[in-house]
């Protein structure tokens, strides 16, 4: 079982949909991230929260709008997204806001197919 | 870019150990060496995680080059469910050029046998 919670664990929308995904973590963790992960690849990271600011953003399309709304909560809101956006979405926390060297945690993703 | 370097799959007999090797000759004195495994359908698992000296956990141990340019990972007996993709990372302070202190590698697959 994992700490970090991540909800819908599929989501199938089409190009003109706008839908959310949701990240939870109780830990008291100070960053969060978001990683997308296409299959048989490493996860690569797109946007990073420290202390709730956007300190890294990998250069994500705009179609990708990230959230956080508290510590505790992160949202990655999608909208017109192509197929090839199609992949493993993944949350992850960590004690201390970054720069750090503390493990992070992750959550089991949320699978997203576009049609 | 990943700062490390590990082979792309490895075998082992189940209960057996299994020494999963990473190099990271370019290592930073204030860089962390993680490991993380990902099982089938799941996200990346914490496993261990040092700085100079050897570790020891409940799920493996971390074998660190006294001059830190590379790693060993060791599960003690190998159990099917072991069975995943091993990621070895450098995490520091020090961010790189596109400001990212963690970078997975493509990691190593590790197949356990029964």
């Amino acid at each position: 079982d994992t700490e970090v919670t991540q909800t819908p664990k599929h989501l199938v929308m089409g190009m003109t949909n706008k839908k959310s995904l949701k990240c939870e973590q109780h830990m008291g963790h100070r960053a969060m991230y978001w990683y997308k992960q296409k299959a048989k690849k490493p996860p690569e990271l797109m946007f990073v929260y420290s202390y709730e600011k956007l300190s890294i953003n990998e250069s994500v399309p705009s179609r990708f709008s990230p959230e956080c709304p508290n510590s505790s909560l992160l949202n990655l809101h999608l909208h017109a997204l192509q197929p090839e956006d199609s992949a493993l979405y993944l949350c992850a926390s960590s004690p201390q806001g970054e720069p750090s060297n503390q493990p992070q945690h992750f959550g089991d993703g949320t699978r997203l197919s576009i049609l | 870019d990943a700062k490390t370097t590990q082979p792309n799959s490895m075998e082992s007999n189940e209960e057996e150990p299994v020494h999963l090797p990473c190099n990271h000759s370019t290592i930073s004195g204030t860089d962390y060496i993680h490991w993380y495994r990902q099982l089938p359908s799941q996200g990346p698992e914490y496993v261990i995680h040092g700085l100079t000296s050897n570790v020891n956990n409940r799920m493996a141990s971390l074998a660190i080059a006294e001059d830190r340019k590379s790693s060993t990972l060791i599960l003690h007996r190998a159990t099917l469910r072991d069975a995943a993709v091993y990621y070895c990372i450098l995490r520091g302070l020090i961010p790189n050029n596109y400001g990212q202190n963690f970078v997975f590698g493509p990691g190593t697959r590790l197949s356990v046998l029964p």
